[in-house]
């Protein structure tokens, strides 16, 4: 159980176009899901947080125009990097949670983005 | 402000050399302490939720503790498949005042071991 997958596993991308990333929960029903970033050899950084049709929660620094969440239901949010630059590429992973009322969170194997 | 932070940056063992990492931790309201191990190019992957101090929890060759103040996860007799980084993340009972949510977690930079055969 507690199954995270996203989509595409890798992305690569030209300077100035978006790129829309997909993660589902494929065995529960996630009440909330999580954006994280992962530049090269540093931990991961939450961007936002998403609940199943609300608005979402960005971190400060993270710019809401620019990362586009959509959580539309249980199982699926994505994440629209619009207007991508050399600087955004990064490792995106997303998290949900919502399995049986615990407060863990299961990640996704994560996103390579490469903007060129 | 909240900080997480994990000790040794980097271990490298002998198969069969038990130790423990650190984590020691500084929130204003911890609702809970979480371990995962992540290996290259992949998500992290849940081990352990500590809620309380003096709490602790097994799962193979892996134990996690919780104190006030850090926790400690200890690996006993490790494998080469154990070789990974493991990572401590907190979640707080309520949100930051810079904004944001207060589910996300906040992560450690990471214990990356090393099990040599």
């Amino acid at each position: 159980g507690a199954v995270v997958s996203q989509h595409p596993s890798r992305v690569i991308c030209k300077s100035g176009t978006s790129v829309k990333i997909e993660c589902r929960s494929l065995d529960f029903q996630a009440t909330t899901m999580f954006w994280y970033r992962q530049f090269p050899k540093q931990s991961l950084m939450l961007m936002a947080t998403s609940n199943e049709g609300s608005k979402a929660t960005y971190e400060q620094g993270v710019e809401k125009d620019k990362f586009l969440i959509n959580h539309a239901s249980l199982t699926l949010s994505t994440l629209t990097v619009t207007s991508a630059h050399p600087e955004d590429s990064s490792f995106y992973i997303c998290s949900a949670s919502g399995l049986a009322g615990a407060y863990e969170q299961y990640f996704g194997p994560g996103t390579r983005l490469t903007v060129t | 402000e909240d900080q997480v932070t994990q000790s040794p940056e980097a271990l490298r063992l002998q198969e069969g050399e038990s130790s423990s990492l650190n984590c020691s931790y500084t929130v204003s309201g911890l609702r809970g302490l979480f371990w995962y191990r992540q290996d290259p190019g992949k998500g992290p992957e849940f081990l352990f939720t500590l809620y309380s101090a003096g709490e602790e929890k097994e799962k193979e060759r892996l134990k996690a503790t919780l104190t006030k103040k850090e926790s400690f996860l200890h690996i006993t007799a490790p494998k080469p498949e154990d070789s990974a980084t493991y990572l401590c993340a907190v979640q707080m009972k309520w949100a930051p005042p810079s904004g944001g949510g207060a589910d996300g977690l906040t992560f450690g930079k990471g214990t990356h071991l090393i099990i040599q055969p």
